[in-house]
């Protein structure tokens, strides 16, 4: 799976959007983009995924860009609750039978200010 | 829907002394996975089941770490004997299948210390 680089820490202001980047140089064709996040003391929670189009749910939003070397992850109106670990991972889907597991980086920790 | 369900929450034992973990995934999820979270890093895959058998072991230290998943359900980690360094919150997750966009879920940990 391909590596991806993540600032360390970034810090934002309660109820303007958080922009976490994520660097994935040398990503495949056949690899996900994922982002999950880890609040203190709890397990990983799953936030979205894409692979080339830009994708938005009830959490957030990925932005991939068109040469899919990069992308953004955007919350658009951070809480408090937002502060935790968040890590972007790159897996290859290879279809039905694939085993494909998450590789952890060590993440960027957010930290939302009141 | 009930979450992955992790026991204990927290253990403290002496090095050389045996200790299990058990986890109990989200009803009718086929994958499950146990990774190991050291302080200040991200979690790593221990081993990975589909249903009660193994398909990743690659980074499980054979030497003193088992695993088991009776039945295709509920799974049991263990570690005999114990070193300093297997000190970690040792995650659980489960997921409906093995593929790679399925989603997986996470237990809250069990937070182990050796010392």
């Amino acid at each position: 799976d391909a590596k991806t680089t993540q600032p360390p820490s970034m810090d934002c202001a309660e109820g303007r959007a958080a922009n976490l980047p994520c660097n994935h140089s040398t990503i495949s064709g056949n690899e996900y983009v994922y982002w999950y996040r880890q609040i203190h003391s709890q397990g990983p929670q799953y936030i979205i995924h894409g692979l080339k189009n830009n994708e938005t749910n009830e959490m957030a939003s990925l932005i991939i860009t068109e040469d899919r070397k990069s992308s953004t992850l955007i919350l658009p109106h951070a809480t408090l609750r937002d502060t935790a670990v968040y890590y972007c991972i790159v897996r290859v889907d290879a279809g039905g039978t694939s085993y494909g597991k998450l590789t952890f980086g060590q993440g960027t920790i957010l930290t939302v200010h009141p | 829907e009930a979450g992955v369900a992790q026991s204990p929450r927290y253990k403290i034992i002496e090095k050389r002394q045996s200790v299990a973990f058990w986890c109990n995934p989200i009803s009718g999820h086929a994958t499950l996975y146990w990774y190991q979270q050291i302080l200040g890093q991200g979690p790593k895959l221990l081993i990975q089941f589909q249903n009660n058998g193994v398909v990743d072991d690659s980074q499980l230290p054979k030497d003193r770490f088992s695993a088991e998943r009776l039945k295709g359900v509920d799974s049991t980690l263990k570690i005999q004997p114990a070193k300093l360094e297997d000190s970690a919150v040792y995650l659980c997750a489960s997921s409906l299948d093995g593929t790679s966009r399925v989603r997986q879920y996470f237990g809250p940990g069990t937070r182990l210390t050796v010392l």
